[in-house]
């Protein structure tokens, strides 16, 4: 069982609907990413979060729109998405200020949008 | 040139093979690597961190040569529920982690 909880599972939306893609690690993590994987494509960096503060956006179209509530929780806000947006969005964390630590993901939200 | 790179395979192997992955990186500056293992529509899964001097987990074995800037993973006595795609993934300070297309395993029977 993963450690890092994604929801929803599965969403399916319209190009011109606004939803939210959320995010809970209690391992005491202060870093927690967003990323992106297309099929049989290796996961690519979005955002990420240090200490609640975006510290990476990785030249992210501004119709994903994340936040950071708390050390605990991550969100990812979505409106007006395209059809290439559809894919699968993972939600990592790791521990902060040390480089040797691993990030450990959650199941992720696959995302289709019509 | 990619920033990691991976055979993408798949490599077929029968049971009780032993197989081994390589990953080369090009930014010499990389302090931490990773392989990752990811089941078919599933999450990537931390396998194990590879450290400089090598190491072993039960029937896995990473190793990092930094002079020719790469890390590997070696597969004994394969098992069929081995069967996944192997990402390796490398860090160079900071918090990006830059992530290999993966390597495909099937372990037949």
């Amino acid at each position: 069982d993963t450690e890092v909880t994604q929801t929803p599972k599965h969403l399916v939306m319209g190009m011109t609907n606004k939803k939210s893609l959320k995010c809970e690690q209690h391992m005491g993590h202060r870093a927690m990413y967003w990323y992106k994987q297309k099929a049989k494509k290796p996961p690519e960096l979005m955002f990420v979060y240090s200490y609640e503060k975006l510290s990476i956006n990785e030249s992210v179209p501004s119709r994903f729109s994340p936040e950071c509530p708390n050390s605990s929780l991550l969100n990812l806000h979505l409106h007006a998405l395209q059809p290439e947006d559809s894919a699968l969005y993972l939600c990592a964390s790791s521990q902060a200020g040390t480089d040797n630590q691993p990030q450990h993901f959650g199941d992720g939200t696959r995302l289709s949008i019509l | 040139r990619k920033e990691v790179e991976q055979d993408p395979g798949p490599f077929n192997v029968p049971e009780g093979a032993t197989v081994a992955f390589n990953c080369t990186y090009s930014n010499s500056a990389s302090q931490s690597f990773f392989w990752y293992r990811q089941d078919c529509r599933k999450e990537p899964k931390l396998l194990m961190s590879v450290y400089s001097s090598g190491n072993e987990d039960g029937r896995f074995t990473a190793q990092l040569n930094r002079a020719s800037q790469y890390i590997s993973l070696l597969i004994r006595d394969s098992k069929l529920s081995d069967s996944a795609t192997y990402l390796c993934a490398v860090k160079s300070g900071g918090f990006k982690t830059i992530f290999g297309a993966g390597t495909r395993l099937f372990v037949k029977a």
